[in-house]
């Protein structure tokens, strides 16, 4: 079946630790994108990337870095200074065009203790 | 900038009623909009999207929704609702050249019996 997976689905890390989020799609889109989604404030756009080795910073890119190696894969990496990790993250993937919907993962809930 | 608005974060209904749940945005050129529907510790899914051509929309789970560019509205409905509609539900533009959606804060809707 086709979609998108994220990894793992609970992480809890201590304070001061870098933590990477996977993201692997297998819809053969182009575009993938990082959302961040905490109680009462919608989904806001952390990084997004239209294509292999070209990324873009969203609305609250500060204290997270991306890759994009390869076209199934867009990992986020939540960095120490990021100052409240503790968050849902959901990754979505889409092809081109601006009409096409995002599909999304089921999401990766991160506890910073 | 685009900008959506969902005026309430909580609509509690008992099974079998109708629902409204409202989403206004604005935005200075023409948009496409979405709903989707997120169950508890999941990712989201799309109910509908407004493209362009007629004003109402059918989605999944028996949900419509009417495009009123004059109000700039997009308001969800359903003429009755089921225990299992209970969820979170959100409103989403698409903003820029590329597919970055800019989401709402959400509204929670409560099904009781």
């Amino acid at each position: 079946d086709g979609g998108i997976t994220q990894s793992p689905k609970y992480l809890f890390r201590k304070e001061g630790q870098n933590v990477t989020l996977s993201c692997e799609q297998n819809l053969n889109h182009d575009a993938m994108y990082w959302y961040r989604q905490d109680p009462g404030q919608g989904l806001r756009l952390i990084y997004y990337s239209q294509i292999v080795n070209d990324f873009q910073k969203g609305d609250i890119a500060e204290g997270y870095s991306v890759s994009r190696e390869k076209k199934e894969s867009f990992p986020l990496t939540v960095t120490s200074a990021q100052k409240n990790p503790t968050a849902f993250y959901l990754c979505a993937s889409s092809s081109q065009g601006r009409s096409t919907e995002a599909f999304f993962g089921q999401g990766t809930r991160l506890t910073v203790v | 900038a685009q900008s959506v608005t969902q005026l309430d974060s909580q609509v509690p209904v008992f099974e079998e009623a109708p629902v409204e749940l409202r989403c206004n945005y604005s935005s200075s050129v023409s948009v496409y909009l979405f709903w989707y529907v997120q169950y508890p510790n999941q990712g989201l899914q799309l109910l509908l999207k407004y493209l362009s051509g007629s004003t109402l929309v059918k989605g999944i789970n028996g949900f419509e929704a009417e495009f009123n560019k004059s109000q700039t509205s997009f308001h969800l409905r359903k003429p009755s609702v089921h225990i299992s509609d209970t969820a979170e539900y959100f409103c989403a533009v698409i903003r820029g050249g590329y597919s970055t959606l800019t989401f709402g804060k959400g509204t929670m809707l409560l099904v009781s019996p």
